[in-house]
């Protein structure tokens, strides 16, 4: 069974810059697993935010891009706002399925 | 302009089965590299993805689901149903339907109680 591994909670302050990761239990993450990032915000539909490792979407904050960052794909945030505060979740390709990790809780404090 | 909304039984007994619809416009499933999925969400739980629908009719299934679940498309209606067979009170869920080509837009959403 795949899994797919991220920081659970992270805290930062405004204005500040913070790193999200992704890391799969195969191995090294590499741009063949297409990583996506989502945002989800209490009581929301899932907002998608970048797709196969750093493309981001028509409303995608530019303040917000994607990466590989060693053996885990990233999520750097910078100049985080207020409204940033929110449940992160990246979604890793498989040969045959795709597997969400369990989520990033982010709190701008 | 994509959309994409999802119906079907707001509450379903166990181990009966579930049948979800994915209405969609602003796309074609028969045009090339087109894509439908589904995606789910128990309450305050993590996404998770479950099925995923080709324009070409290709699919492919979450490993721990495939048994139980079946993905399929009308064309002609726009539309992709999920069915899951033999539900558990675990697949209470808010369920999802997406444009997978790549991820960008999702249903509102509906959620699912299985109780009996």
């Amino acid at each position: 069974q795949t899994v797919v591994t991220q920081e659970p909670s992270l805290t930062v302050s405004p204005g500040g810059t913070v790193t999200l990761t992704c890391a799969s239990s195969t191995g090294t993450v590499t741009s063949g697993y297409y990583p996506n990032w989502f945002q989800q915000k209490p009581g929301q539909v899932p907002r998608a935010l970048i797709y196969s490792t750093y493309n981001k979407h028509s409303w995608t904050p530019a303040r917000f891009s994607g990466s590989l960052l060693g053996d885990k794909a990233a999520l750097t945030l910078s100049g985080v706002q207020p409204e940033d505060e929110a449940e992160y979740y990246c979604l890793l390709y498989y040969s045959g399925a795709w597997v969400f990790g369990g989520g990033t809780k982010l709190t701008v404090l | 302009q994509i959309t994409l909304k999802e119906s079907g039984p707001t509450l379903v007994k166990p181990t009966q089965t579930l049948t979800l619809t994915c209405t969609f416009s602003g796309f074609s499933l028969s045009s090339s590299d087109e894509r439908v999925g589904w995606i789910r969400q128990p309450p305050g739980k993590a996404l998770e993805w479950l099925a995923l629908i080709y324009w070409n009719d290709d699919k492919l299934y979450s490993p721990s689901l495939k048994s139980r679940l079946t993905i399929t498309k009308d064309t002609s209606k726009n539309q992709v149903v999920l069915t899951m067979t033999n539900v558990d009170p675990v697949d209470t869920a808010t369920y999802y339907c997406l444009h997978h080509s790549p991820i960008d837009y999702w249903g509102q959403g509906t959620l699912v109680t299985v109780s009996s």
